[in-house]
């Protein structure tokens, strides 16, 4: 069993629409959560980041971790052609010394 | 832009070979990450370093080599090439030995023919 589970997709939304991105996680240990954003294979681009529990929100983002579950979600507001991209949650064990990837999910916004 | 430069961007050889492949770290991070990218894998970690040592080992095969030098720089070398070992490799760099915020280079797309 991976460590992270993400599901692949693809998904495909209206602009405007409320998108909503998940991964499940099976180790204990990790304490920070990531999402990052990759364009067609460019770099991953760093878009939140979370530590433990909880809710954070940066614009239209909100990143969501919930421990008790291993369930952590990124939700993208008013969403936009331009959100089309894959987005990968990442995670780090503070013993750790690497992050650990989900396999990302490709979003299309269609116009 | 994230700060951390990788070259060359494209890179296509012959299997057996050998290829380094660089990052410059964002100005001030201490850490570099290397990582591999294949079409049907996600981000694999490769080989940590922090300040010039070397601190964690991901999924590097023996072939697989790199360093960080005193100017933070970084060259991971792949010997042996085999077909398999085309993917992109991304470097990222963070200012501490957590990575919680790694910026990521834009790739080296590695292509062994």
């Amino acid at each position: 069993q991976k460590e992270v589970e993400q599901d692949p997709g693809p998904l495909s939304v209206p602009e405007g629409a409320i998108v909503s991105l998940n991964c499940t996680y099976s180790n204990s240990a990790f304490q920070y959560f990531m999402w990052y954003r990759q364009y067609s294979r460019k770099g991953p681009e760093l878009l939140m980041y979370t530590y433990s529990s909880g809710n954070k929100e940066d614009g239209r983002f909100t990143a969501q971790v919930d421990k008790s579950s291993k369930y952590i979600s990124l939700f993208i507001r008013d969403s936009q052609p331009s959100d089309s991209a894959t987005y990968l949650c990442a995670m780090w064990e503070t013993s750790g010394s690497r992050l650990t990837f989900g396999e990302g999910t490709q979003l299309t916004v269609n116009p | 832009d994230s700060g951390v430069t990788q070259t060359p961007k494209h890179l296509i050889t012959a299997t057996g070979q050998r290829v380094t492949l660089r990052c410059s770290p964002r100005s001030g991070d201490l850490s570099v990450y290397w990582y591999q990218q294949s079409l049907d894998q996600g981000l694999q970690f490769l080989i940590q370093y922090y300040n010039g040592e070397e601190r964690a080992k991901g999924n590097i095969l023996e072939r697989f080599s790199a360093q960080q030098f005193p100017d933070l720089h970084s060259e991971l070398n792949l010997s042996s090439l085999e077909l398999g070992d085309s993917a992109l490799y991304f470097c990222a760099s963070s200012p501490h030995q957590g990575g919680t915020e790694a910026f990521f280079g834009q790739g080296t797309r590695l292509t062994v023919v």
